[in-house]
């Protein structure tokens, strides 16, 4: 069957530091991979998209790999500060208008 | 960028009543729509997609009677959640997305059914 899997505990880090946040899939062949911040009591919003034959992408203090033979995407932030804490998603899509979505993990960086 | 428009953001209605939850794309149209549900500390899940002129195609235990999508233009999907029972408290979320890929979320309609 198909899983996306993302890791359920918490990843605690100092801030200043890089966090990397993992993405494993199975039994999925997607032409695109998202990443999405959530706010508690709020919608999701998009960061990154990626895009199978990109192996990596980055915007500001973001980076995301997608490495379709490990069948793993990783999300970078750098410099990571308070205000990064949040629950990251992210979402596997086959190009049929469809994003099925991770677990999610949460971020949380103190200062 | 694209923004997506839900509402109400919260809403507190009694067992056996029905509630109408909104979704707009404000500067863009969507001919889909996907309306998603989440528990506390859950990631979401799909309810249906929403098609605009046609019916909405629902997922696998998901009650189409009970919970009613109409897609009757471009930048406007409702979701009715008819005969509210408790177990039907939750978030819910509505998406869109334009045709570069991304899906634009609607803030979310947080709803407790007493």
């Amino acid at each position: 069957s198909q899983k996306i899997e993302q890791n359920s505990e918490a990843l605690n880090i100092q801030e200043g530091k890089t966090a990397t946040l993992t993405c494993n899939y199975t039994n999925y062949s997607p032409a695109y991979l998202q990443w999405y911040r959530q706010d508690p009591g709020r919608g999701p919003v998009f960061l990154l998209l990626i895009r199978e034959n990109e192996k990596e992408k980055r915007k500001e203090r973001l980076k995301v790999t997608f490495d379709t033979t490990l069948k793993q995407s990783l999300f970078h932030i750098t410099a990571s500060q308070p205000a990064d804490s949040a629950t990251y998603l992210c979402a596997l899509d086959n190009a049929g208008n469809m994003l099925t979505f991770g677990g999610g993990t949460r971020l949380m960086v103190k200062p | 960028g694209a923004v997506v428009s839900q509402h109400p953001s919260w809403v507190i209605c009694k067992s056996g009543t029905s509630v109408k939850i909104e979704c707009r794309s404000l500067d863009f149209q969507a001919t889909t729509m996907f309306w998603y549900r989440q528990f506390p500390k859950q990631s979401l899940m799909l309810m249906a997609t929403s098609n605009e002129g046609s019916k909405a195609t629902y997922e696998q235990g998901v009650e189409k009677d009970k919970f009613l999508i109409n897609h009757a233009s471009l930048t406007l999907s409702t979701l009715t959640v008819t005969s509210a029972h408790p177990e039907d408290s939750s978030f819910y979320i509505c998406s869109a997305r334009p045709y570069t890929g991304e899906l634009f979320f609607g803030e979310g309609s947080r709803l407790t059914v007493l």
